[in-house]
């Protein structure tokens, strides 16, 4: 179990690029959350996986965000047309519920991803 | 969801005991309350989960009153290396829920 791991570990990018991250979750680990972070504030929610399904996104992602789990496993963020108020934290986390009725599970996360957009 | 509430900030000495009071006043039946711990460029850590009365594990305790309306979590004899911001989380894990931070309280520990 070497954990959540998140790559690139720093993202330095022109205003109006792309950027795509990504996100290896804890093996077995059915659940996948995606937030944001800016400085002094707390992980702002950006998404949720349930195995592949996307089950909940937040209102404050505007249509330049993407996220996919394509096979339960890894996942990726993608920022389209990045903006100077991109520049955040991103941080991933995963988690397993043993089973459905299990509420609040432990959540893993993993170092994040700093973007920069200049 | 429950919208939690904890103060901003709080001073602590090496060796004392620190207790961070979150209030969540609409708790739901099925929330539960959970603390995490983050340091400075980490993602957050799990500490503590519990739905009532008194939790403790080997990094920290989790006290519930009866109404749940609010929490205290209790840091024992604290160092230099507690010095991190904790967020208090309520929140169940039925269909669409989940894990939203708040601001979080900022310890930090002088000797």
């Amino acid at each position: 179990d070497t954990g959540v791991s998140q790559d690139p570990r720093h993202k330095i990018t022109k205003r109006g690029q792309n950027v795509t991250f990504r996100c290896d979750p804890i093996s077995e680990h059915n659940r996948l959350y995606w937030y944001r972070q800016t400085l002094g504030q707390g992980p702002e929610f950006l998404t949720y996986f349930q195995n592949e399904a996307q089950l909940e996104k937040s209102r404050l992602l505007s249509d330049r965000f993407s996220a996919e789990r394509p096979k339960g496993s890894f996942s990726t963020l993608e920022i389209q047309r990045t903006e100077q108020g991109d520049s955040a934290m991103y941080l991933c986390a995963s988690s397993y519920p043993r089973d459905r009725k299990q509420v609040n599970t432990e959540a893993f996360f993993g170092q994040g991803t700093r973007l920069t957009v200049v | 969801l429950a919208k939690t509430t904890q103060p901003i900030s709080m001073d602590s000495y090496e060796g004392q005991e620190v207790n961070i009071t979150c209030s969540h006043n609409n708790i739901a039946t099925n929330d539960y309350i959970t603390w995490y711990q983050q340091f400075p460029s980490q993602g957050p850590r799990f500490i503590i989960q519990g739905y009532k009365t008194k939790v403790t594990n080997e990094v920290a305790s989790l006290f519930i009153p009866a109404d749940r309306k609010s929490s205290t979590l209790s840091l024992p004899r604290v160092s230099l290396s507690d010095t991190a911001v904790y967020y208090c989380l309520v929140g169940g894990d039925q269909a669409g829920t989940a894990l939203i931070f708040g601001k979080g309280t900022t310890l930090s520990v002088s000797s």
